[in-house]
């Protein structure tokens, strides 16, 4: 079936220093990718997207490349601040746009300053 | 951006009642929502799929008597968990769709069955 695993947390990082975010998946066809980020005590945000392989989405300093051939969609930030400090959910999509999403179990980053 | 709210954000209960958990779009209409429910350092999984004016859709292993779905209205869903039971004790999520390939999440209902 269609399932995403992303690497275990916490994650603890001093600011400006480099993040990634394992996210692998496992899907029939060519889904989409996702990054959400929930903050403490707010809902989930998209945070990036990619929708075909080789795609990059990015946002905030955030990146992530969609590798059909590894089937990952890894998360980056040269330089984490501690307002990055939030839950990072990896999903994908593999039916008609607006259908529901399929999640990882979520990474928490703890950025200290 | 665009905001979903859900009420209560927690809740406490004794095992056999019933509790309603609403999710609201306050800027936008929402012809379907989501209801995903999250055990602690667990994915979010899918519950049921709820289309404004019609039956919800629910995922396999979701019993439909126990989890009611109403959709109202195109701001207003509501999940009631009748009967609850301590292992219905969890984070109850929803999201609304805005659009054809947007939707919003709502900030969580955690519901406590004692």
């Amino acid at each position: 079936g269609n399932s995403v695993t992303q690497m275990e947390g916490p994650v603890t990082l001093s600011e400006e220093a480099f993040l990634t975010i394992n996210c692998t998946y496992t899907a029939t066809g060519y889904p989409s990718l996702f990054w959400y980020v929930q903050y403490p005590g707010e809902g989930l945000q998209l945070l990036l997207k990619a929708t075909k392989a080789d795609d990059k989405g990015s946002n905030k300093g955030f990146e992530a490349t969609y590798r059909k051939e590894t089937t990952s969609f890894h998360l980056e930030k040269g330089s984490v601040q501690v307002s990055d400090s939030a839950v990072y959910f990896c999903a994908l999509r593999t039916g008609q746009a607006g259908t529901a999403l399929i999640f990882g179990k979520g990474t928490t980053l703890s950025v200290s300053s | 951006g665009a905001v979903v709210s859900q009420h209560p954000s927690r809740v406490i209960c004794k095992s056999g009642t019933s509790v309603k958990i609403e999710c609201r779009s306050l800027d936008f209409q929402a012809t379907t929502m989501f209801w995903y429910r999250q055990f602690p350092k667990q994915s979010l999984m899918l519950m049921a799929t709820s289309n404004e004016g019609s039956k919800a859709t629910y995922e396999q292993g979701v019993e439909k008597d126990k989890f009611l779905i109403n959709h109202a209205s195109l701001t207003l869903s509501t999940l009631t968990v009748t009967s609850a039971h301590p292992e219905d004790s969890s984070f109850y999520i929803c999201s609304a769709r805005a659009s054809a390939d947007t939707q919003y999440f709502g900030p969580g209902t955690r519901l406590l069955v004692l």
